[in-house]
């Protein structure tokens, strides 16, 4: 079975200080790993992912995430955050040696960052 | 191009009635999927397609029914609707050159379906 555990429902930072949003997973084998963002009233938008190799992934608006395999994280983190990035966050994981399609999604992480 | 598009953005539908959830996409991606989000409780998949013709049930599939007759088009059914089924629905996309590996790919996102069953 696959799982994945947002522990905060919500995280407040003000603007330019960093931010970080937390993700733990639990999979049988080696995980496919994600981190999406949806806005108000929008679909949800990729961020990032790791697949394999470098256990730090760069991706959109400055964000990066580390996956920690001995700690079975996937942090999601920007050094200097702007009130744009006040939205709904979530972590999703794939174990890479299942053979269904299914994607679990954490339950979500609300951003707000203060001006 | 549009990317992933849903129609209706809201309905409200009374207990019994039943609707089609429109999903369309222009990527030339093979695999679709619909998803219900619930406040508090993430994503869950519906159904998915791995192809024209072909779907299968995902984790929470009962009370919808699906069909993909082309690429491009992945529409969701609702026979008789029921309270629980009120929910934001969303439809995505992804393609996968890789057989058995379409989670590899980034999933697009449609907007949503927000729908509400009194």
């Amino acid at each position: 079975a696959q799982s994945v555990a947002q522990p905060e429902d919500q995280v407040n930072v003000a603007e330019g200080n960093p931010l970080t949003v937390k993700c733990t997973y639990s999979v049988s084998g080696n995980p496919y790993l994600f981190w999406y963002v949806q806005y108000p009233n929008r679909g949800l938008q990729f961020l990032l992912k790791y697949i394999t190799g470098d256990n730090l992934v760069k991706g959109s608006y400055g964000f990066e995430a580390e996956f920690n395999k001995s700690q079975t994280s996937f942090h999601l983190k920007k050094p200097s955050a702007l009130v744009s990035d006040s939205a709904l966050y979530f972590c999703a994981v794939r174990d890479r040696g299942s053979n269904d399609y299914k994607l679990s999604f954490g339950a979500g992480t609300t951003v707000t960052v203060r001006a | 191009n549009a990317g992933v598009t849903q129609t209706p953005k809201f309905r409200i539908l009374k207990i019994g009635q039943s609707m089609t959830l429109q999903c369309a996409q222009d990527m030339n991606h093979n695999y679709m999927y619909w998803y219900r989000q619930d406040p508090g409780m993430g994503l869950k998949l519906i159904y998915y397609s791995v192809g024209a013709g072909i779907t299968d049930k995902g984790e929470v599939p009962n009370g919808y029914n699906v069909s993909r007759s082309t690429t491009e088009d992945f529409p969701l059914r609702l026979e008789l609707a029921a309270p629980s089924q009120t929910s934001v629905y969303f439809c995505a996309s992804s393609y996968s050159w890789t057989s058995g590996a379409p989670l590899q790919e980034t999933q697009y996102f449609g907007p949503g379906t927000r729908l509400l069953v009194l």
